[in-house]
């Protein structure tokens, strides 16, 4: 079992959709959570960053943590053709060393 | 601010030859910057961990004479892959962080092409 899963998708919603990606995890000592909006050919750029449980929104963007659940959910309001890219959930414990999930390639249509 | 800078964007080479890829921090100092390498519909894999004034940590299976790291500077860190082949053939992203719990931050990859 990987220690992040992430379903890869492609995820495909029409224009003004909610979209909710997700992770889960099997490391409870995971307590910095991250999401990533990466598009092709180019770095992954941080998206949103908590610390333990709860929920963090910023935006159209709105991050939730469970860590009774190890699940940790991306929100995506009102969505727009840009958004379309590939988002990656990425944790860590106390260490340096970020665990990353596969990436889920969402494409937003008109 | 924490911008990461990664140079050069694209780079074709010859087997054989090397290439280095820099990795710089603009805005921020940082002890310690990861090398990162994407295989297309791939996630990131961590290659290794550099740390200024010392030696990289490298992850298993990672050839440390291969994938030579130097990280000279609190702001620069240096990939070279030595006796490039075709395998050797992807995507380089280098990471940083501003301090300890700061998330990191990647600059915009390295797209290597050995023929």
């Amino acid at each position: 079992q990987k220690e992040v899963e992430q379903d890869p998708g492609p995820l495909s919603v029409p224009e003004g959709a909610i979209v909710s990606l997700n992770c889960t995890y099997s490391n409870s000592a995971f307590q910095y959570f991250m999401w990533y909006r990466q598009y092709s050919r180019k770095g992954p750029e941080l998206l949103m960053y908590t610390y333990s449980s709860g929920n963090k929104e910023d935006g159209r963007f709105t991050a939730q943590v469970d860590k009774s659940s190890k699940y940790i959910s991306l929100f995506i309001r009102d969505s727009q053709p840009s958004d379309s890219a590939t988002y990656l959930c990425a944790m860590r414990g106390d260490t340096d060393k970020l665990i990353f999930g596969t990436g889920t390639r969402l494409q937003v249509f008109p | 601010g924490a911008v990461v800078s990664q140079h050069p964007s694209r780079v074709i080479c010859k087997s054989g030859t090397s290439v280095k890829i820099e990795c710089r921090s603009l805005d921020f100092q940082a002890t310690t910057m990861f090398w990162y390498r994407q295989f297309p519909k791939q996630s990131l894999m961590l290659m290794a961990t550099s740390n200024e004034g010392s030696k990289a940590t490298y992850e298993q299976g990672v050839e440390k004479d291969k994938f030579l790291i130097n990280h000279a500077s609190l702001t620069l860190s240096t990939l070279t892959v030595t006796s490039a082949h075709p395998e050797d053939s992807s995507f380089y992203i280098c990471s940083a962080s501003s301090q300890g719990n700061s998330p990191l931050h990647f600059g915009n990859g390295t797209r290597l092409t050995v023929t």
